[in-house]
């Protein structure tokens, strides 16, 4: 059984640029969750998408976008990034919007 | 949300059992009790959730209080993998997003 992956693994931009991230789910799992995590701080919730639908957003910005396929895989957009958009970007995946969300690595994406 | 609180660090020796507590004075009926761990530099691992009743897997066990105000993840025998900051986090059906806080951090002392 393949874990949550998370792609790339780190990552640099520039304030102004535009950034995508990549998440494949864990195998069997239709949810895919996305949080944001500054260092020395608890993860934060950005979106869920529950069988291709946004289902719960967090206090983010517009300019923070997602998608989900349908083989339940995921991406994060992030547009106009800010320095403060420097932090970790983790993964979630889990079956059903109520399961037990199992994390991939996370993205480390520094904004210059 | 309802909101839970955790003592910010606890330290332990290695093969004794860890209590960690949580408090959760405003939780409702059906808010659900869930604990996650964060190792060092790696995303957060599910622990154990539960609603009522007490719970056991194969990582730990989940003791909650016949009042649900508050809840003690036990550790059986810590090893020195087992430090990390452990989150208490209450979800309910409708809002399942995790809602993090500062959590505890584990010291595991060999």
């Amino acid at each position: 059984e393949t874990g949550v992956t998370q792609s790339p693994t780190h990552l640099i931009k520039t304030r102004g640029q535009q950034v995508t991230l990549r998440c494949s789910s864990q195998s069997g799992h239709n949810t895919v969750s996305w949080y944001q995590q500054a260092l020395g701080q608890g993860p934060q919730f950005i979106f869920q998408y529950y069988r291709e639908e946004e289902n719960g957003r967090g206090n983010f910005p517009p300019r923070f976008s997602g998608l989900q396929f349908p083989n339940y895989s995921s991406e994060l957009n992030v547009n106009a990034l800010e320095l403060d958009d420097s932090a970790l970007y983790l993964c979630a995946s889990s079956f059903g919007h109520a399961g037990a969300q199992y994390f991939g690595p996370g993205t480390r994406l520094l904004v210059l | 949300d309802a909101k839970t609180t955790q003592p910010n660090s606890m330290e332990s020796n290695e093969e004794e059992p860890v209590h960690l507590p949580c408090n959760h004075s405003t939780i409702s009926g059906t808010d659900y009790i869930h604990w996650y761990r964060q190792l060092p530099s790696q995303g957060p691992e599910y622990v154990i959730h539960g609603l009522t009743s007490n719970v056991n897997n194969r990582m730990a066990s989940l003791a909650i209080a016949e009042d649900r105000k508050s809840s003690t993840l036990i550790l059986h025998r810590a090893t020195l993998r087992d430090a990390a900051v452990y989150y208490c986090i209450l979800t309910f059906f409708g809002n399942e997003k995790l809602t993090f806080g500062t959590g505890t951090r584990l010291t595991i002392i060999p």
